[in-house]
């Protein structure tokens, strides 16, 4: 199972949007609805920032909001913050029944 | 709020085993699968297997097939993971995650236990 595709950076300065895509195939992002999405900052472990593609778990900022088409799913952060600077990461579930997690992506506020 | 603590640093060496425990504090796993994650220095996080403690299921990624166990014990509320013939390049932080309300993402993580294999 390949890991799925991320930008290995994106960058924004405060205050604007930015969006990081995840890119699967038929077997995983395409197939299910369960594409989740993690912030990890340096020493920390990963938090859970989207599920099943678009929810936001309680507590997250509004901020924060996924989408999904075809094998390629996104997560948008708008309105940028500088405690948005961390490593993101998507995952989805895959035909196998196993969990495969994306390439990560480094999220710089400029 | 259930929160997942995992056991401490380890120091292995090459062709040796590491067992890796985690602990519901707080409450019990319930139904919830508990997965596991590697995440090597400076590199992303890899999805290595998990397990329903409930109904004593695991399921390993492909990669991980022959080498990786992982087991559950409900009376103690502890879920482990051993490594097998560890090689440096299985030096890394290891995760233990939960699903929870039938939801296939990992809402609960622990903090994370280092394994350094080396000689």
């Amino acid at each position: 199972q390949s890991a799925l595709t991320q930008p290995a950076s994106v960058s924004g300065s405060p205050g604007q949007s930015i969006t990081i895509s995840c890119t699967g195939t038929s077997s995983d992002v395409g197939a299910y609805n369960s594409v989740s999405w993690y912030q990890q900052h340096p020493g920390k472990a990963p938090k859970l920032m989207i599920y099943e593609v678009s929810n936001r778990p309680s507590g997250v900022s509004s901020r924060f909001s996924g989408s999904k088409s075809g094998n390629t799913a996104s997560l948008t952060i708008s309105g940028l913050q500088a405690d948005d600077e961390a490593d993101y990461y998507c995952s989805s579930s895959t035909s196998s029944s196993t969990y495969v997690f994306g390439t990560g992506t480094k999220v710089t506020v400029l | 709020q259930v929160q997942l603590v995992q056991s401490g640093a380890e120091v292995k060496k090459p062709g040796s085993s590491v067992k890796v425990s985690c602990k519901a504090s707080g409450g019990t796993f319930s139904s919830s699968a508990i997965n596991w994650v590697r995440q090597a220095p400076g590199q992303g996080l890899e999805w290595m297997g998990s397990i329903i403690p409930i109904i004593d299921i695991a399921n390993y990624a492909q990669k991980f097939q022959g080498r990786v166990t992982i087991t559950a014990d409900e009376s103690t509320s502890t879920v482990s993971m051993e490594l097998s013939s560890l090689r440096s390049d299985d030096t890394a932080v290891f995760y233990c995650a939960r699903e929870s309300g039938g939801i296939e993402a990992f809402g609960i993580w622990g903090q994370g236990t280092m394994v350094t294999v080396s000689s």
